[in-house]
């Protein structure tokens, strides 16, 4: 019954590629899309974040798309690199939340691997 | 994670004793929250506070599991007593505003039960 799904717990990827983070949702209550980045021994940080009115949002080399048809969205990494290599979370919420049952769901994570 | 100091970092206890994981958010915040993180379930909301007030507790998995936040410098998540399947790496976390989903976590205490 996860309502946010990472289905690739890995992901290797050349240097200099594009790594390409998928995930999928199920609420249709959802409305604001967030990607974190966890590395070993750390909590998460925030990475970008993309709401329902967008369909695209870019930061330097990240980009989220949002598929909200087919409740989909993606993380873009381009061009790949060696500190990229981290575990990137996908969570969802309702917009008008700032927590609680309505906060945020977080899906189970993507390790990504940056080859040299 | 400047924003969040969780102690203990590491813990590794008996089957039965007494677990307590302490927060201190050193950055503004109006909500806290306690995380767990395990391989099977990936990160679980356990219960959030809000201006020091617990507003949901519906994640916390049993009654072995309590959390207090006597004041808004200081949030303490306990487990009494502990079990195996409790062992796990437990996020504290803050965010600002009522629209803020962006959250501030701290480095996690990595609990093992043994």
């Amino acid at each position: 019954d996860q309502q946010v799904k990472q289905n690739s717990p890995s992901l290797s990827v050349q240097e200099g590629r594009i790594s390409i983070l998928n995930c999928d949702y199920t609420n249709s209550m959802f409305d604001y899309f967030l990607w974190y980045k966890k590395y070993p021994a750390e909590g998460p940080t925030f990475l970008i974040s993309i709401s329902s009115i967008k369909d695209k949002n870019e930061d330097g080399r990240f980009t989220v798309f949002l598929n909200k048809s087919a409740k989909h969205l993606s993380l873009h990494i381009v061009p790949s690199q060696p500190g990229d290599s981290a575990v990137y979370f996908c969570a969802a919420s309702p917009l008008y939340s700032g927590g609680g049952a309505d906060g945020l769901t977080f899906g189970k994570g993507t390790h990504l691997i940056i080859q040299p | 994670d400047a924003g969040v100091i969780q102690s203990p970092r590491h813990e590794v206890t008996e089957m039965g004793q007494e677990v307590t994981l302490r927060c201190k958010p050193i950055s503004g915040h109006d909500y806290l929250f306690w995380y767990r993180q395990t391989m099977m379930r990936g990160l679980e909301l356990l219960i959030y506070f809000n201006n020091n007030v617990p507003i949901d507790d519906s994640g916390m998995p049993e009654d072995r599991f309590s959390a207090k936040m006597p004041n808004a410098s200081f949030s303490t998540l306990k487990i009494q007593p502990s079990e195996p399947r409790d062992s796990a790496v437990y996020f504290c976390a803050i965010s600002r505003g009522s629209s803020s989903n962006v959250l501030t976590f701290g480095a996690g205490s990595r609990l093992t039960v043994l």
